[in-house]
């Protein structure tokens, strides 16, 4: 089974900085896109940042291009955002996505289609 | 980026009703749409993928359709699990984005 865990958030004032990471399981990470989506409290759902499988092809949402720094370790099987000149619209739980889709029991890469989701990591940006 | 509109934003229903919720891009995005379902407290969950395409072990209750600008999610008949909020994405562009979600609640 798929199993996405993130860690790494937490409290911290506007302008400081954050480090999340996922911990991917189940799957072959090194061929799977993967991704940050996250849901400020009470709000939807929003696209943050993706990365290829290699690490050749990685995009952000213009609201954290700049400030954000997505990277994965194939190695590690993980994935990581650095979050730096936090601010307060930044708070939202933190979630780590598989991109891929699945039929008849199997699944295949496939960028931006989120199949598997972590349970999320909470990051609050608070004076 | 392309803007994602969903309508109704909140909806009741019964269990063993029909509903269709629809979803609107601000440009064409050819077939390229993906529905899922998030419970309170919980990660989102993929049910529909290529507009019309189910994702491995959901119900075959739902399902989708449309393609270009209009889209729809469709659920045959209402159970008690499904009661949630639904979101569209759209992802024909190198920003994917949300729709403001569709709360399906109990009437």
């Amino acid at each position: 089974d798929v199993h996405l865990v993130e860690s790494g958030g937490g409290l911290v004032k506007p302008g400081e900085s954050l480090r999340l990471s996922c911990a991917a399981s189940g799957f072959t990470f090194s061929s799977y896109s993967m991704n940050w989506v996250r849901q400020a409290p009470g709000k939807g759902l929003e696209w943050v940042s993706s990365i290829s499988a290699s690490s050749n092809y990685i995009y952000y949402a213009d609201s954290v291009k700049g400030r954000f720094t997505i990277s994965r370790d194939n190695a590690k099987n993980s994935v990581y955002m650095q979050m730096n000149s936090l601010r307060t619209e930044d708070t939202a739980v933190y979630y780590c996505a598989r991109a891929a889709f699945c039929t008849k029991g199997v699944c295949y890469p496939r960028t931006k289609i989120f199949d598997s989701w972590g349970q999320g990591t909470l990051v609050t940006v608070s004076s | 980026d392309i803007q994602m509109t969903q309508s109704p934003s909140t909806l009741s229903a019964s269990v063993g009703d029909r509903i269709t919720i629809t979803c609107r891009a601000s440009e064409n995005i050819v077939s390229l749409l993906a529905w899922v379902q998030q419970k309170p407290g919980k990660a989102p969950k993929l049910l529909i993928y290529d507009a019309s395409s189910l994702q491995s072990g959901v119900p075959s209750r739902f399902s989708g359709s449309g393609s270009g600008t209009e889209f729809t999610l469709t659920i045959s008949s209402l159970q008690p699990d499904d009661f949630a909020t639904y979101y569209c994405q759209q992802y024909n562009s190198d920003s994917p984005t949300f729709g403001q979600g569709t709360k399906v609640e109990i009437k």
